[in-house]
């Protein structure tokens, strides 16, 4: 029964590092997503997918952040030349049904503290 | 103006006080209306969910809804020393581009005090 893991739980980069963030989902969920959560705010939408196929990725802040989950399983946010504005909180959320007019639960992970230095 | 306005706080109380918990909305096209508590180092989980206007009550929690107002309520009684943690209300609609998407408040920091 295992629930949304994430990993690493901490990332210390140096401005201008690339990184790479990984989420795995409750296992069978068709639906991924991504949040960042700056220090003091709520989580903000970054980018959906659904199985493989990313449907929305209106949130992502530049071309900088790009959003992969090949399989339709374990996703991965990768984040080029980071800059310190991108220190904060990046939660990856699960829910079993794609996205629609009703409500679906969307179980979230611990999350991944990145800090840009 | 943000879409989802929530009070940051902190807000301290003492143990088994009434705690009252609000946000305001902007977005009329908001569906379904959310809390989820998030506790610090960890990923924020489903308390309560909402469709209508109304109000909703699981144990010592009850959410209320007033669209016409575009205005929600947590209301907590009893508070526990437990309760402790951040509290974010969140909303549900079309992203526009293509998935249904949730906004969250900035989130409350709530304090239960033995």
């Amino acid at each position: 029964g295992a629930g949304v893991s994430q990993s690493p739980r901490y990332k210390v980069a140096k401005r201008g590092q690339d990184v790479a963030l990984r989420c795995d989902p409750i296992s069978g969920h068709v639906s991924l997503f991504w949040y960042q959560q700056a220090l003091g705010q709520g989580p903000e939408f970054l980018t959906y997918f659904q199985n493989e196929a990313q449907l929305d990725k209106s949130g992502l802040p530049s071309d900088r952040f790009f959003a992969e989950r090949p399989e339709g399983s374990v996703s991965t946010l990768k984040i080029q030349r980071t800059q310190q504005e991108d220190s904060a909180v990046y939660l990856c959320a699960s829910s079993l049904e794609s996205t629609s007019s009703y409500y679906n639960e969307q179980f979230f992970g611990p999350g991944t503290r990145l800090t840009v230095l | 103006q943000k879409e989802v306005e929530q009070d940051p706080g902190p807000l301290s109380v003492p143990e088994g006080a009434i705690v009252s918990l609000n946000c305001t909305y902007s977005n009329s096209a908001f569906q379904y209306f959310m809390w989820y508590r998030q506790y610090s180092r960890k990923g924020p989980e489903l308390l309560m969910y909402t469709y209508s206007s109304g109000n909703k009550e699981d144990g010592r929690f009850t959410a209320q809804v007033d669209k016409s107002s575009k205005y929600i309520s947590l209301f907590i009684r009893d508070s526990q020393p437990s309760d402790s943690a951040t509290y974010l209300c969140a909303m549900m609609g079309y992203s526009g581009a293509g998935s249904y998407q949730l906004t969250f408040g900035k989130g409350t920091k709530l304090s239960v005090i033995p």
